[in-house]
């Protein structure tokens, strides 16, 4: 089955921790990307990596980190300069056009985040 | 893509047609898309329809695209209690990949 996978489902972050995010797709996407909801609002874009190696901050990314070793995965740290991180965090990918073709963004079932 | 607009609330009786709007501003749209949320889940897409076309359907769903007036909405024939969710349009701008995604419209199908 291909698709995106995150994980864990639920997770809890204690003050002044880090705490990583896993997104990883076998969709062989070039373009991988992290969102956060927050309640009654719209995805917001924290960062985005068009290819390894590679990724730009959206427009929410202070205090999360990314990296991008490898295709398939996608990883997201949130900081403890991440004053507050309670939201659902959902990664998505796509095969990564660049010359202004269809985009579709597939979307793994997210990551509810919350502060102890 | 600077914004992305839709009415946060629907509701409608079961059997009835929904239709969801959303409202963009930005002229170099390339393509609009339509996802579903359903509650704790990922976004699904649903359908997606390129700027130089006016409509497209698909079984119970149909999009329709003004762009004179850069408005999108989507049409849900006979609608169900399964189609309970939130809807996001989202519009691909310029040469990049990124998405705009609107703030959603839930949609509450009542019996």
């Amino acid at each position: 089955d291909g698709g995106i996978t995150q994980s864990p489902k639920y997770l809890f972050r204690k003050e002044g921790q880090n705490v990583t995010l896993s997104c990883e797709q076998n969709l062989n996407h070039d373009a991988m990307y992290w969102y956060r909801q927050d309640p009654g609002q719209g995805l917001r874009l924290i960062y985005y990596s068009q290819i390894v190696n590679d990724f730009q901050k959206g427009d929410i990314a202070e205090g999360y980190s990314v990296s991008r070793e490898k295709k398939e995965s996608f990883p997201l740290t949130v900081t403890s300069a991440q004053k507050n991180p309670t939201a659902f965090y959902l990664c998505a990918s796509s095969r990564g056009t660049y010359r202004g073709g269809e985009e579709t963004q597939y979307f793994g079932p997210g990551t509810r985040l919350l502060v102890l | 893509g600077e914004d992305v607009e839709q009415s946060l609330f629907l509701s409608v009786r079961e059997g009835d047609s929904s239709v969801i709007n959303c409202t963009y501003t930005d002229s170099s749209s390339t393509y609009l898309y339509w996802y579903k949320q359903e509650p704790g889940a990922g976004l699904q897409l649903l359908t997606y329809i390129f700027s130089n076309m006016d409509m497209k359907q698909d079984q119970r769903l149909t999009v329709l695209l003004n762009k004179k007036d850069k408005h999108l909405s989507l049409r849900i024939a006979d609608t169900q209690t399964g189609d309970s969710a939130i809807y996001f349009c989202a519009e691909k701008w310029g040469g990049g990949n990124k998405l705009t995604f609107g703030t959603g419209t839930q949609l509450k199908v009542e019996l």
